[in-house]
């Protein structure tokens, strides 16, 4: 079965330390990958996207397909990081048109 | 000027009543979706609209039923509510589809049924 395992429900780090959200997936084919991010009190946005290579808000995520990960990292945390982080493979099976399958979530806390 | 709304924002009914959500996209997509999202905040695919037509339609009630009057707007009717429905749901919209194109999600309607 197709599924993707975010396997820390919460981290809590202090500030200006490096954060590391994980993230493995279990695809048959090469799925695209995004990571989308729900501020508190704020509706869930979309944070970045394997297939763009950027750094946003100083966040990088690198695919590795040998070990079917796609986890989010960024070397110094800050306290408005503090925020769910959703991990989101789509899959590209027949009939699922692109679908995208979240994660559990991972609630990351940055302490000041 | 909000892309993606969704009325109400919050709702709190009975076990065994019928109600709806609505979800409005200003944004010109072709693609819109219904999610829940549950007490632990994960968060599953109930439906996907593309140009009016169902796409998806994952293991979910048939209680519930999504209706698309024009691409715009997907709202989600809800009959003889159930304890286990309290979730929030939340609206989205794309582009495309949504393995390409990023989702823009509303600000969710959290139902409470008592």
């Amino acid at each position: 079965a197709q599924r993707v395992t975010q396997p820390e429900k919460l981290l809590s780090v202090f500030k200006g330390a490096p954060v590391e959200l994980k993230c493995n997936y279990s695809y048959s084919g090469s799925p695209e990958l995004f990571w989308y991010v729900q501020y508190s009190r704020q509706r869930l946005q979309l944070l970045l996207r394997h297939i763009s290579r950027e750094s946003i808000k100083g966040f990088t995520a690198d695919l590795n397909k040998g070990e079917t990960s796609f986890h989010l990292k960024k070397p110094f945390a800050q306290e408005e990081d503090s925020a769910m982080y959703y991990c989101a493979p789509s899959l590209e099976s027949q009939g699922s048109q692109g679908n995208l399958i979240f994660g559990k979530g991972t609630k990351l806390s940055v302490k000041p | 000027d909000t892309a993606v709304s969704q009325t109400p924002k919050y709702l709190v009914t009975q076990m065994g009543n019928d109600k709806s959500i609505k979800c409005e996209q200003n944004l010109g997509h072709d693609t819109m979706y219904w999610y829940k999202q549950d007490s632990k905040k994960f968060l599953k695919i109930m439906f996907s609209y593309n140009n009016k037509e169902l796409i998806i339609n994952e293991t979910v009630p048939n209680r519930f039923s999504p209706k698309s009057p024009d691409k715009a707007h997907l709202n989600l009717h809800i009959n003889s509510l159930e304890l286990g429905d309290s979730a929030v749901y939340f609206c989205a919209s794309s582009r495309g589809l949504a393995g390409v194109y990023e989702q823009y999600f509303g600000p969710g309607t959290r139902l409470t049924v008592t």
